[in-house]
């Protein structure tokens, strides 16, 4: 069975500073797609970044970027010079169209 | 356009009732998904339609469940006999590529009491 495996069920980091949120894959298709997305309290989720699995370099956007480990089925999120307005879910999911989804790690920011 | 579209955004009903949730996906997008998410966790895949083609249905879905997407536009999603057990919150997303993932409803939260 494909699984998603996010270890961390909460996260806390202080404002402006970086942190790292982990994730891990399980997945029998030879294409796929790995995805971060940010769910806001009572907000809708949001895509934050997306990689191709045939893609050896690491997606950036902004101050968001992964560490993409192939081998280790592995798909880290890295938020730089953190805000408040990063406090939510994040979720990471595989797939191609059908997503498979972790069950999330809470990022708290501290001012 | 305004985005995925999803109605009503709370629904509370008694046990044993029907409901239906409508999905407005983007216009372009001709995939539309159902998740279910409950408390704490992630979301849950239900079904995805291409078109107005129901590609795929969860194992986990019962009988209870359906979905359609006449003409490849909106879709509707009905609970029958709602249980407990049901209670989520019901989102819908849509995509055109799956490189560039989905986007997401604000959900149908529903409750039965």
């Amino acid at each position: 069975a494909q699984t998603v495996t996010q270890s961390q069920p909460e996260m806390s980091v202080q404002e402006a500073e970086t942190v790292t949120l982990s994730c891990t894959y399980d997945t029998s298709e030879s294409d796929y797609y790995l995805f971060w997305y940010k769910q806001p309290p009572s907000r809708q989720m949001i895509l934050v970044i997306r990689q191709e699995a045939y893609k050896q370099q690491n997606a950036t956007e902004n101050r968001f970027s992964v560490n993409f480990q192939k081998a280790a089925k592995s798909f880290s999120l890295k938020i730089s010079d953190s805000q408040l307005g990063d406090a939510a879910m994040y979720f990471c999911a595989s797939g191609n169209y059908q997503l498979i989804w972790g069950a999330g790690t809470k990022l708290i920011i501290k001012p | 356009d305004t985005g995925v579209s999803q109605n009503p955004r709370h629904k509370i009903t008694k046990r044993g009732q029907n409901v239906t949730f409508r999905c407005d996906p983007i216009s372009e997008h001709n995939r539309l998904y159902w998740y279910r998410q409950t408390l704490g966790q992630g979301p849950e895949f239900l079904t995805y339609f291409q078109n107005e083609a129901q590609l795929e249905k969860s194992r986990l879905l019962s009988d209870r469940f359906s979905a359609e997407r006449p003409k490849g536009s909106f879709s509707t999603l009905e609970i029958q006999r709602t249980e407990q057990g049901d209670s989520a919150m019901y989102l819908c997303a849509s995509s055109l590529e799956a490189a560039r993932g989905y986007t997401f409803g604000s959900g149908t939260r529903l409750t039965v009491v």
